[in-house]
């Protein structure tokens, strides 16, 4: 069973609108959780990285957030645009594991005109 | 500055085949990842390099994969003999420092296709 889960598996928003993503995980001991973006025949990208001590973290109109104690995530794209389409990974670092990468299978979003 | 590079971007082969999948890191980057994502499923941790040294390869699948990086620059991926369930989709990361915060940066990676 992966230890990284991630919802919804897919979404369709209207360009302008916001959304949110959420990720659960069983991953222990916790390093970090990361948010990567994947576009279609492209390698993921970094989003942003949050420690168990960080509760929220924003790159741009991405916002993520972590609750270290319910192992949770989200991730909030604002004001969204026909570029935000993409897959969204979630990704778990576990503190025995360095440089090791747990990935969830991504909610692959789709904004339209 | 050049981001990471694998070359492959496709290949298609035929069963007990082999393979040779290549990872050019971003200049610098003493930290060097192989991972892979099958059909379907998520992406998969393979192994990690540090400099030249296998720093971890927990996640290698068997024996008929080999991956190398001589020198501590670029790295190879080695399959043989390819089996049907070697399909998918082989990402090659690095970072520069070894700190479980490192970014890790991908390369678009290498579509193989075992026929």
């Amino acid at each position: 069973k992966n230890q990284v889960e991630q919802s919804p598996q897919s979404l369709i928003i209207l360009e302008g609108k916001n959304c949110t993503l959420q990720c659960n995980y069983t991953v222990s001991p916790f390093s970090n959780l990361r948010w990567y973006k994947q576009d279609t025949g492209r390698g993921p990208v970094s989003l942003t990285i949050m420690t168990f001590s960080e509760n929220t973290k924003s790159n741009g109109r991405y916002t993520a957030t972590l609750d270290a104690d319910t192992k949770q995530s989200s991730l909030h794209i604002t004001a969204s645009q026909l570029s935000d389409s993409a897959s969204y990974i979630c990704v778990v670092s576990g503190s025995d594991s360095w440089g090791k990468l747990q990935f969830g299978a991504g909610t692959q979003v789709v904004v339209t005109p | 500055e050049a981001g990471v590079t694998q070359f492959p971007s496709h290949s298609v082969i035929e069963k007990g085949q082999t393979v040779t999948l290549r990872c050019d890191p971003i200049s610098g980057h003493d930290n060097l990842y192989w991972y892979r994502r099958v059909m379907g499923k998520e992406i998969k941790f393979l192994l990690h390099f540090v400099k030249e040294s296998k720093q971890d390869e927990s996640g290698m699948p068997n024996n008929r994969f080999l991956a190398e990086r001589t020198g501590g620059t670029y790295s190879t991926l080695k399959v043989q003999p390819a089996e049907l369930e070697d399909s998918g989709v082989y990402f090659c990361a690095s970072s520069q420092g070894g700190g479980r915060q490192e970014t890790q940066y991908f390369g678009p990676g290498t579509r193989l296709l075992v026929l």
